[in-house]
């Protein structure tokens, strides 16, 4: 079983709509959950970061963390062209490597 | 600089061949990773700096693949004798260490290597 599981798409949607990006990890050892947004040619920047269980809402963008599902997902409100990215989730435990998911390629669709 | 700084952003080269790759970290960043990007893959963890000193370099692929960081700042990945499998886009991360282990990355835009 992989570490951490993330489905690559890719996600078309229409501009305005909400999206829904998930992953799932096997590791109990981590203990602070991140998206990452890549545009094309361009390293990942960090978008959403969350420590424990529940809701974490900025803007558009609300980061849930299941713990006991081991299940993060992230929402995206009113989409934009803009948000068209790759989106990858990532997990930390106390040593400080990071373990990224594979990504989620993103298109909205004007 | 404002941001982490990578050069060069693209690299051309035969197999065989040795390569380096450079970082210069965020100013006053402390902890600097190196991962390794390739299609279908996701980012691969190769080895982390706290300071100059290499706690984890458990991704390493091969022991042709070597990094250091001097002054605690610029770090350099050298690959020697390139396969055609080292293609991939090499980024670097940096950040700052608080103790409370919740350090977030910023990254360069990345060197994409090609070996044909």
């Amino acid at each position: 079983q992989k570490e951490v599981e993330q489905d690559p798409g890719p996600l078309s949607v229409p501009e305005g709509a909400i999206v829904s990006l998930n992953c799932t990890y096997s590791n109990s050892a981590f203990q602070y959950f991140m998206w990452y947004r890549q545009y094309s040619r361009k390293g990942p920047e960090l978008l959403m970061y969350t420590y424990s269980s529940g809701n974490k809402e900025d803007g558009r963008f609300t980061a849930q963390v299941d713990k006991s599902s081991k299940y993060i997902s992230l929402f995206i409100r009113d989409s934009q062209p803009s948000d068209s990215a790759t989106y990858l989730c990532a997990f930390k435990g106390g040593y400080q490597k990071v373990t990224f998911g594979i990504g989620t390629k993103l298109q909205v669709i004007p | 600089g404002a941001g982490v700084s990578q050069s060069p952003s693209n690299k051309v080269t035969e197999k065989g061949k040795d390569v380096e790759l450079r970082c210069d970290p965020i100013s006053g960043h402390t902890a600097l990773y190196w991962y390794r990007q390739s299609l279908g893959q996701g980012l691969e963890f190769l080895i982390y700096f706290q300071g100059n000193s290499a706690p984890d370099k458990s991704g390493l692929p091969s022991d042709r693949f070597s990094a250091e960081r001097t002054g605690g700042s610029v770090s350099t990945l050298t690959i020697q004798r390139t396969q055609q499998e080292d293609s991939a886009v090499y980024l670097c991360a940096s950040s700052l260490i608080t103790g409370g282990g919740n350090e977030k990355l910023f990254f360069g835009s990345g060197t994409q290597l090609s070996v044909l």
